[in-house]
């Protein structure tokens, strides 16, 4: 059954370096979502991507955030300048095509557990 | 604004036993309420997804049902097993978001 991957497992950076978290969505889904869940706390949603821009952004995903579809498989979340509140884990999820769009079920991918020191 | 809660958030019970979680919303205005499970220091398992015209999903042991009206929704585990010591999170699906409740940790205990 096809998943989403996610890679590396896990991250550790120095605070103020560029982090750079990888995604492969399902091969044939068009929408592209990040979250992130700080350590016992709520999974946050960060952004929505589709047809190569934005869809919706939270308050959290601020100028220090980026994301980019760069081929046709990856989709990236860039962290320019990694603060200590950055640690937690990311995931990255994907929607099918079709008419339910956005409202379609997530896959979502194991996870990247970034780690700022 | 959606918010989603989850109460209790804890429960520990003996195994064998059935068992209800529950979750409210504060927007009925959702495409879908889903639950997932989360293992400590894991990813994120799919369980049971409600489209809004449905009422109940059902898998294996466990059943889930959504009642917009109200802005509850409810997962019922019969028969537990240690196995299913999780935490379990119910998401509220509104507009391009997944709005998540903070969680239900369920420790079975053999």
């Amino acid at each position: 059954e096809p998943e989403v991957t996610q890679t590396p497992s896990h991250q550790v950076t120095q605070m103020g370096q560029e982090v750079i978290l990888r995604c492969v969505p399902i091969s044939n889904h068009l929408y592209f979502y990040w979250y992130r869940q700080i350590l016992g706390q709520k999974v946050e949603f960060l952004v929505s991507f589709y047809n190569n821009e934005i869809s919706e952004k939270s308050e959290i995903f601020d100028d220090q955030f980026s994301v980019e579809r760069p081929d046709g498989s990856n989709f990236t979340l860039k962290i320019r300048s990694t603060k200590l509140e950055d640690s937690a884990m990311y995931f990255c999820a994907s929607t099918p095509a079709g008419a339910g769009g956005p409202k379609d079920t997530q896959y979502f991918g194991p996870g990247t557990r970034l780690t700022v020191l | 604004k959606q918010e989603v809660t989850q109460i209790p958030a804890a429960l520990s019970v003996p195994e064998g036993e059935n068992l209800v979680l529950n979750c409210s919303f504060t927007d009925s205005a959702i495409y879908n309420l889903q639950w997932f499970r989360q293992d400590p220091g894991k990813g994120l398992t799919s369980l049971l997804l409600i489209q809004s015209s449905q009422r109940e999903q059902t898998s294996g042991r466990l059943n889930a049902s959504l009642d917009k009206s109200s802005g509850r929704s409810t997962l019922y585990i019969a028969a537990s097993q240690p196995g299913d010591s999780a935490t379990y999170l119910c998401v509220a699906h509104s507009n391009y978001q997944l709005i998540w409740g903070a969680g239900t940790k369920l420790i079975i205990k053999p």
